[in-house]
């Protein structure tokens, strides 16, 4: 079952301006995890954020974790019409499997 | 960092045909591998996951006599779609993990595209 539930469904903006996305989950997990997906292409992983780690950095990227509320959000700062994707979120369920979010499409405009 | 291939790309068969997709760890070993279907506009559903050498565990819904998985090596796990239906076209992805210790990263190949017919 899809655990993960990423929102928004869509976002556009205009280049240079900041992304965000979030993401919630159900379970208990031991780590989540963000991938990008460019149309009919496969996943990129993005970053890795354990169960005890609060943020993380990634060049233009900034992931939090709440898991207390869990849930979690990308920020990516200063978008470029390349970083137009989309977004998925992915736990773990405390197992190797990951189970993913619905995604958010994200449209940079130029 | 690690990659993950599979072939073909996309592939077009009749109704009736059986299709086989590969998925290989190029420059690690993956001991577990999983295969995931993603219908248009929609997020990746988990079908079955593969460890090397046993049979792979279908998850709830996924006809295994229809979705044979086979993980024969520690590089290479195969998806045969058999007797294809026009409903199973779909975009099927595979992920490859390492050995246990090796993190929990997974893998992703760039994709299969099927087309049924």
């Amino acid at each position: 079952s899809q655990q993960g539930e990423e929102d928004p469904q869509a976002l556009s903006i205009q280049e240079g301006e900041n992304a965000t996305m979030n993401c919630s989950y159900k379970t208990s997990i031991n780590n989540l995890q963000w991938y990008r997906q460019n149309s009919g292409r496969g996943l990129v992983h993005l970053i890795l954020i354990r169960s005890n780690e609060r943020e993380k950095h990634s060049g233009r990227l900034r992931v939090t974790l709440d898991t207390s509320k869990k849930s979690s959000s990308l920020l990516i700062t200063a978008s470029r019409a390349a970083d137009t994707a989309s977004y998925f979120c992915a736990t773990d369920g405390g197992s190797e499997k990951l189970v993913f979010g619905k995604g958010t499409k994200l449209t940079v405009n130029p | 960092g690690a990659v993950v291939s599979q072939h073909p790309s996309w592939v077009i068969c009749k109704s009736g045909t059986s299709v086989k997709i590969e998925c290989r760890s190029l420059d690690f070993q993956a001991t577990t591998m999983f295969w995931y279907r993603q219908f248009p506009k929609q997020s990746l559903m988990l079908m079955a996951t593969s460890n090397e050498g046993s049979k792979a565990t279908y998850e709830q819904g996924v006809e295994k006599d229809k979705f044979l998985i086979n993980h024969a090596s520690l590089t290479l796990s195969t998806l045969t779609v058999t007797s294809a239906h026009p409903e199973d076209s779909s975009f099927y992805i595979c992920s490859a993990r390492g050995a246990s210790g090796s993190g929990d990263e997974q893998f992703f190949g760039p994709g299969t595209r099927l087309t049924v017919l």
